[in-house]
């Protein structure tokens, strides 16, 4: 089936420090990868996306890349800030052409000043 | 252009009752999915519209249910309540079937007593 594993949180991190956040999936043929980032009180926000092997998606200084031979897409960041604080899910979207989301458990990063 | 709203967004209900939440779509967005988002399980997909037809289906109870209008907006219904119904229900519209990109609203947190 399909499936998101995603690294439990919570993640605290002071500002200005390196994120990483793992994710790794399970599915049939080449799926769409996300990452959504949820502020308290908000729905989803979609961050950035990769659609196919080795595309890298990018977006606020956030990236990601697929990596098909170790079926990841791990988040990144070079310096967080106080606003990044928030949870971020990772999520797929498979090629059979309907909208539904697969999504990881979800990640709350916490950046202090 | 207005995002997708959701209303109400918050809700009160009692064991056995019913409820409906609506979700207007970003004009011109055909596509309308809707998700249960719990601290147990997570983001889990319900169900997608498009163009007034139910195109996929999560695993969930009859229970829910949900239909599009011929305007896009679309309605779920949950019959019965239980008190496992409490959680936030997240609608989420994209222009066409299939699209990569899915943008969410903000919520109904529906709270069962």
């Amino acid at each position: 089936g399909n499936s998101v594993t995603q690294m439990e949180g919570p993640v605290t991190l002071s500002e200005e420090a390196f994120l990483t956040i793992n994710c790794t999936y399970t599915a049939t043929g080449y799926p769409s990868l996300f990452w959504y980032v949820q502020y308290p009180g908000e729905g989803l926000q979609l961050l950035l996306k990769a659609t196919k092997a080795d595309d890298k998606g990018s977006n606020k200084g956030f990236e990601a890349t697929y990596r098909k031979e170790t079926t990841s897409f791990h988040l990144e960041k070079g310096s967080v800030q106080v606003s990044d604080s928030a949870v971020y899910f990772c999520a797929l979207r498979t090629q059979t052409g309907a909208n539904n989301l697969f999504f990881g458990t979800g990640t709350r990063l916490t950046v202090i000043p | 252009k207005a995002g997708v709203t959701q209303t109400p967004r918050y809700l009160i209900k009692t064991r056995g009752q019913q409820v409906t939440l609506s979700c207007s779509p970003i004009s011109g967005h055909r596509s309308v999915s809707w998700y249960q988002q719990t601290p147990g399980q997570g983001l889990q997909f319900l169900f997608e519209y498009f163009s007034e037809t139910q195109r996929n289906k999560g695993n969930f109870p009859g229970r829910f249910s949900g239909r599009q209008f011929s305007n896009s907006r679309s309605e779920m219904n949950v019959s019965t309540l239980e008190l496992g119904d409490s959680a936030l229900y997240l609608c989420a519209s994209s222009p066409v079937a299939a699209a990569d990109t899915q943008y969410f609203g903000p919520g109904t947190r529906l709270t069962v007593l």
